[in-house]
């Protein structure tokens, strides 16, 4: 069966960065695009961008542009999500999830990303 | 903020029907045919119930449906279980520049 499988939980300080990694099975990796969101205490899912496993190409959100990364290990069938210079208000939940129709159908788990100094 | 607007709780008793809107704008619910709908238990990854606004995912049972009119979907579970007890939340595609866009979700409760 598809699985995403997120990496544990991290505490960063601030200006710090954080690597997250989602590793996929149960389905053909370069197959689907994969996103990446999150959710901040108290608030809303937020899209921050997605890639594609099979050429590596990605597309992120305005938000988050110049600080975020994503890219992926064909070898391993994991994508990594990388956010740098760290703030407080990026402690959220992070998700990866995979594409179908446009949005997201099978989802990982979560990542609790904590930036406290 | 969420980019979609969801009212944040929802209740029913168990047999009833209870039905959970989601209002986008003419840049996404409105124009495009791709929301779907999650429900996630606590401390569970969201599960795929709805996508492309009316079809169910797989082994999702037909007491979900949804449906969409202008810019609003909207998410029906007829005959309430126990288990129906979630939050919902809704996305749909908005386009090249923000990919994906979701609401605040609700709560559903089953008296």
């Amino acid at each position: 069966q598809v699985q995403l499988v997120q990496s544990g939980a991290e505490v960063k300080k601030p200006g710090a960065s954080v690597k997250v990694s989602c590793k996929a099975s149960g389905y053909p990796f370069s197959g689907y695009y994969l996103h990446w969101m999150r959710r901040a205490p108290g608030q809303g899912l937020e899209w921050m961008g997605r890639i594609d496993p099979n050429r590596g190409g990605t597309s992120y959100a305005q938000k988050f542009q110049g600080r975020v990364s994503m890219t992926r290990d064909t070898s391993t069938s994991t994508v990594y999500l990388e956010l740098s210079r760290l703030r407080s208000d990026d402690t959220a939940m992070y998700y990866c999830a995979r594409e179908v129709s446009l949005n997201p159908d099978y989802w990982g788990q979560g990542t609790l990303v904590t930036v406290s100094s | 903020q969420s980019a979609l607007t969801q009212p944040p709780s929802a209740s029913g008793s168990p047999g009833q029907s209870v039905t959970i809107s989601c209002t986008g704008t003419s840049s996404d619910i409105g124009v495009y045919n791709y929301v779907s709908w999650y429900q996630q238990h606590p401390g569970r990854a969201p599960k795929l119930m709805i996508y492309e606004v009316t079809k169910r995912s797989s082994g999702v049972p037909d007491r979900f449906s949804g449906s969409k009119s202008g810019n609003t979907a909207s998410l029906t579970v007829s005959g309430l279980q126990a288990e129906d007890e979630a939050d919902y939340f809704c996305s749909s595609y908005g386009g090249s520049n923000n990919f994906v866009v979701f609401g605040g979700g609700t709560k559903l409760t089953v008296l």
